[in-house]
């Protein structure tokens, strides 16, 4: 079974919308934390943001927020007031213990901001 | 500036000749990673190591080697064992500890003609 899963191969959003990004997880381990990373077209990954499994509440960055919903075992990324500079690839990763800390990837979403 | 080096950020080589890529990093982090990212497709790991002289097999190790000599070191060796070794590679690390996450090199950019 996959880890993480993204549904959405391709969106797009116009520049100064909001957007949500879809990922969902499957793991039985209690403990475990929840990233989403950024590759431009230059294939830097650039880390965003992070929740883990016992945070309360959402986290939050600047323009991303996470909407973490512990039970349906999703952690859609939402990025306000799209910027030009936001197209781009994004993956949704998860760590979790129980397998040395490993870091699974979600295949990625392409998000293209309109002008 | 800590960070992770990757080099060549291109590399060229021809079929069924062993090359290695390095990976640096000066944070002083445990763990490393080498992902390998096809056209359009996301990460998959090929090994990594959680602690110097140890390290295990991702999901795509076959046709790759790592060594692990050094904390701040974890070359990559694509063997002529690789089928399609064309593909871009990742270098990542991260603090051993659940709730953090990993750094990324700038990637390396192999082509094998």
């Amino acid at each position: 079974a996959q880890k993480i899963t993204q549904t959405q191969p391709g969106m797009f959003v116009q520049e100064k919308e909001a957007v949500t990004l879809d990922c969902t997880y499957d793991t039985s381990d209690p403990s475990y934390g929840l990233f989403w990373y950024k590759q431009p077209s230059s294939g830097e990954m650039i880390f965003l943001i992070y929740q883990g499994s016992y945070d309360q509440q959402n986290a939050t960055e600047g323009r991303y927020s996470l909407n973490f919903q512990k039970a349906r075992k999703s952690a859609n990324l939402v990025i306000s007031a799209s910027q030009l500079g936001d197209s781009a690839m994004y993956f949704c990763a998860m760590r979790e213990p129980n397998t040395g800390n490993q870091f699974y990837f979600g295949t990625g979403t392409s998000l293209t901001v309109i002008p | 500036d800590g960070g992770i080096t990757q080099s060549p950020k291109y590399l060229f080589r021809k079929e069924g000749q062993n090359v290695t890529l390095s990976c640096e990093q000066n944070l002083n982090h445990d763990a490393m990673y080498w992902y390998r990212q096809d056209p359009g497709q996301g990460l998959r790991l090929i090994y990594y190591s959680q602690i110097v002289n140890d390290f295990q097999k991702g999901d795509i190790a076959e046709g790759y080697s790592v060594s692990r000599e050094k904390k701040e070191s974890f070359p990559l060796t694509v063997t002529s064992a690789q089928k399609n070794p064309t593909a871009f590679y990742l270098c990542a690390s991260s603090i051993a500890v659940l709730y953090n996450e990993q750094f990324f090199g700038p990637g390396t950019r192999l082509t094998v003609l």
